[in-house]
């Protein structure tokens, strides 16, 4: 059973446009979500958190959105850059566990 | 700058055979984990460690064990390859009691089962 879910695996857009990646899950023990984010044959880097008790976060380009009720989250990159070209990951965690849920991946491509 | 190295990028191996991957970390981290991708499937974690000679099973442990004799060391052993265990397999360290926002990836290992 897929606790968090990415259901677009890939996702185009334009050099200069917003890129929104999503990403819903199940388990409502979930406090805190984070985005990753890998290019080929390098391992994944943390790009952004948020926590429960929030539902927005922002660095420069990258904000994450949280709905509780909804039990989703978002990623938008404004403007998007031909270097965001990557797959991207979400990830749930449970305080006081280790275990880190990880969703799918969106393959994100940037034209330029 | 924090370092995961891992002891090799690619390898190819034969069915039955014993393999071993290796992790490092520089940052004197207690967690270690390590991860399978797959695609369609995400990272999947197979076992973790939080301290020296501690270990905890994750999400897909069959087929797997893992070492861990000195901290900056965690070890993932296939005992016995099967080609369901072609996949890339990722190591990461952490330090103990962080949220994943400090967790570190190593580059990889791309094995491939014969």
């Amino acid at each position: 059973d897929q606790q968090v879910k990415q259901n677009s695996p890939s996702l185009s857009v334009q050099e200069g446009r917003i890129s929104i990646l999503n990403c819903d899950y199940t388990n409502s023990m979930f406090d805190y979500f984070l985005w990753y984010k890998k290019y080929p044959a390098e391992g994944p880097t943390f790009l952004i958190s948020i926590s429960s008790i929030k539902d927005k976060n922002e660095d420069g380009r990258f904000t994450v959105f949280l709905n509780k009720s909804a039990k989703h989250l978002s990623l938008h990159i404004v403007p998007s850059q031909p270097g965001d070209s990557a797959v991207y990951f979400c990830a749930a965690i449970s305080s006081g566990t280790y275990k880190y849920i990880f969703g799918t991946g969106t393959r994100l491509k940037v034209l330029a | 700058d924090v370092k995961v190295t891992q002891s090799s990028r690619y390898l190819v191996k034969r069915t039955g055979e014993k393999v071993f991957l290796e992790c490092v970390q520089d940052m004197d981290h207690e967690n270690m984990f390590w991860y399978r991708q797959d695609p369609g499937l995400g990272l999947r974690l197979i076992y973790f460690s939080y301290d020296v000679k501690m270990k905890e099973k994750g999400d897909i442990p069959e087929g797997y064990s893992v070492s861990r004799e000195k901290k900056e060391r965690f070890s993932l052993i296939l005992e016995s390859a099967s080609t369901n265990q072609t996949s890339m397999y990722l190591c990461a360290s952490s330090e103990l009691g962080s949220r994943a926002d400090t967790q570190y990836f190593g580059p990889g290992t791309r094995l491939t089962v014969l």
